[in-house]
């Protein structure tokens, strides 16, 4: 989680609220993507970015390499949206794989 | 219908036995790759293989071996199992690398 660090490491959301996760990053990444992980286990692709910004339903996503970091929004908070999420960057050696954080464990309460 | 299969989903093996894990993937993707998820550690990448040859720089032990017999498939094999070897592994294949799509992991657990 060094070289990549989520904040924050835990969040509690109140159904309808909105709030903002934050990666930075510590190699040179050229593109970074964010995962859900839902309580079943299962990692969920929800964005593959390159330097800008991409927006699915309540999800907005940006990703800036020349400052080194990227955000993730939900808007409007929903029960389904608990679970923890994880970013991972690139790094142009595509050999390296992905590098993660830690995650961000989110809890939506109604 | 699952994209990715891994199996099995569970596995319990003991202190230096063998045991393979395997990953089918039916979404056409080029390339693929193997991560471990342990309690308290970050998602960690294993390997990862492009047109079904393994590329340069992978991080894990030699007890680790992937193997691939088909396009679609990235089987692992585990020799000498460990206690600390317990975790999930994920397996994982993009397009180019560009988004990735995982599956649901096997849990491996060594006793």
């Amino acid at each position: 989680g060094d070289k990549v660090k989520q904040s924050p490491s835990a969040l509690s959301l109140q159904e309808g609220t909105n709030s903002a996760l934050r990666c930075n990053f510590s190699i040179a990444a050229t593109t970074v993507q964010w995962f859900l992980q839902n309580p079943r286990g299962s990692l969920i692709n929800l964005f593959y970015l390159v330097p800008g910004t991409k927006e699915n339903g309540r999800l907005k996503s940006a990703f800036d390499s020349k400052e080194s970091y990227s955000t993730l929004h939900i808007r409007d908070a929903q029960l389904e949206d608990s679970g923890t999420y994880f970013c991972a960057a690139e790094a142009r050696n595509y050999a390296q794989g992905l590098t993660f954080g830690l995650g961000t464990r989110v809890s939506v309460f109604p | 219908d699952p994209k990715i299969i891994q199996k099995p989903k569970y596995l319990v093996a003991v202190t230096g036995s063998e045991k393979i894990l395997i990953c089918e993937q039916y979404l056409g993707h080029n390339a693929m790759y193997w991560y471990r998820q342990s309690a308290k550690k970050p998602l960690e990448f294993m390997f990862s293989y492009s047109y079904q040859k393994l590329m340069d720089n992978q991080t894990a032990s030699s007890r680790f071996q992937p193997q691939s017999s088909k396009k679609n498939h990235l089987d692992l094999q585990i020799t000498a199992l460990k206690p600390d070897d317990s975790a999930t592994y994920f397996c994982a294949s993009s397009q180019d690398h560009s988004d990735y799509t995982f599956g649901s992991g096997t849990r491996l657990l060594v006793i």
